[in-house]
């Protein structure tokens, strides 16, 4: 089956510091790759995506690029702001997955930067 | 541009009580939709989907239930609450092509008393 695993929070950071949030996948085929944001009380937002091999998805500051050699998808930020704290979590949905494109969530984690 | 609407914002309800989670999506057609469970702050379940009309997949055996009665309008009902159901019910849309990534809407805070 498919699964996503992401780096245990909480991550505490001063502001201005270089963030790096792991992400791993297990999935059949050629799976989409996504990272989403949610800050407190509200829902989901998507951050960015990348489809196929070797993409950089970028949104924000933030960059991941889909490493299929290494299953990995992870998070990074050059210089993280106040206004970044929230909880990321990391997502694919399988190319095959049919009509129900139903996505698979890593377990999220929580970023607090400190000013 | 494509807009989600979840309705009530925010909702207390006592324990036996029903409910009824409203969620609708604008500017698109033939939608896929699902209702999402999110507990303890932070994991996301999965409930049910929706790829049309009428047409239901349940992810979790439970006291919940769900209907699509309209293409962009999708409902998140129960007979009798229970404690176990407080959470944040979040809806999300996604579209026949791309990839497939999902959009969500602002969620509803339950909280059964």
């Amino acid at each position: 089956g498919n699964s996503v695993t992401q780096m245990e929070g909480p991550v505490t950071l001063s502001e201005e510091a270089f963030l790096t949030i792991n992400c791993t996948y297990t999935a059949t085929g050629y799976p989409s790759l996504f990272w989403y944001v949610q800050y407190p009380g509200e829902g989901l937002q998507l951050l960015l995506k990348a489809t196929k091999a070797d993409d950089k998805g970028s949104n924000k500051g933030f960059e991941a690029t889909y490493r299929k050699e290494t299953t990995s998808f992870h998070l990074e930020k050059g210089s993280v702001q106040v206004s970044d704290s929230a909880v990321y979590f990391c997502a694919l949905t399988p190319i095959s997955s049919g009509s129900a494109r139903q996505l698979t969530f890593g377990s999220g984690t929580q970023l607090t930067v400190l000013p | 541009s494509q807009t989600i609407h979840q309705w009530p914002a925010t909702l207390v309800q006592p324990v036996g009580s029903p409910l009824s989670l409203e969620c609708t999506v604008e500017g698109t057609s033939n939608p896929n939709l699902y209702w999402y469970r999110q507990a303890a702050g932070r994991g996301l379940q999965l409930l049910f989907y929706s790829v049309g009309i009428g047409q239901i997949s349940s992810e979790v055996p439970q006291n919940l239930s769900a209907s699509r009665p309209q293409d962009r309008q999708f409902i998140l009902s129960s007979k009798k609450l229970l404690l176990s159901d407080s959470g944040f019910y979040l809806c999300a849309w996604t579209g026949l092509v791309g990839a497939y990534e999902q959009y969500f809407g602002p969620g509803t805070r339950l909280t059964v008393t």
